[in-house]
């Protein structure tokens, strides 16, 4: 069964300071997912890894996948109080016939204070 | 580009009951997948659905049903309740189900069992 998990769980950072977010995954994968998710709301797609090596970056934000090591990082640079959120990552697997079911980590809450 | 779309937002049943929930997804998106999301388990694949059928499923009992209909709407299902069945269901829509596609989540549905 596919684990995945994501640490920390918990971070708490000031504005402008950089930090990383690990999720590890248990099974081959070379697609995964992050997510931000703000209190009350639903998800919304920040990042699709659809390869080793892959990086993307979207403003603050950069996530690399590395399938060898089954590992993703989701990078922080100068954090903002805006980036106060919830990150999940998600690892996508084949089943039944499809390649829909994601399987997620248990989230990390991310507070950014001044 | 309208979004995906649920109803309702949020609902109340008391155990026993059932209660179908409906998601709409983006226009020309044809394949639906529904997650739970608690706050002990986190986030749940419960199954996925394309072009009428059920592609894929997650490890839920037999109370948790779903469908979909030709225009892509799904519905899904919980019969004979009970407290744990209380949480958000996402649900959410992508182009494809045969190859990597990113999911793009709606709203959500919470559920409360009393």
């Amino acid at each position: 069964e596919l684990k995945v998990e994501q640490n920390p769980l918990f971070l708490s950072m000031q504005e402008g300071k950089n930090y990383t977010i690990y999720c590890n995954y248990s099974t081959t994968s070379d697609r995964l997912y992050w997510y931000r998710q703000d209190p009350g709301k639903s998800l919304e797609s920040l990042f699709v890894l659809l390869s080793n090596g892959a990086v993307k970056q979207e403003g603050r934000l950069m996530a690399s996948l590395d399938t060898k090591a089954r590992l993703s990082t989701l990078h922080i640079t100068a954090a903002v109080h805006d980036l106060s959120a919830t990150y999940f990552c998600a690892v996508a697997t084949a089943g039944g016939t499809s390649y829909g079911k994601l399987t997620f980590g248990q989230g990390t809450i991310l507070t950014v204070h001044p | 580009k309208a979004g995906v779309t649920q109803t309702p937002r949020y609902l109340i049943k008391t155990r026993g009951q059932q209660v179908t929930l409906s998601c709409s997804p983006i226009s020309g998106h044809r394949s639906v997948s529904w997650y739970q999301q608690t706050p002990g388990q986190g986030l749940q694949f419960l199954f996925e659905y394309f072009s009428e059928t059920q592609r894929n499923k997650g490890n839920f009992p037999g109370r948790f049903s779903g469908r979909q209909f030709s225009n892509s709407r799904s519905e899904m299902n919980v019969s004979t309740l009970e407290l744990g069945d209380s949480a958000l269901y996402l649900c959410a829509s992508s182009l494809r189900w045969d190859r990597v596609d990113t999911q793009y989540f709606g709203p959500g549905t919470r559920l409360t069992v009393l």
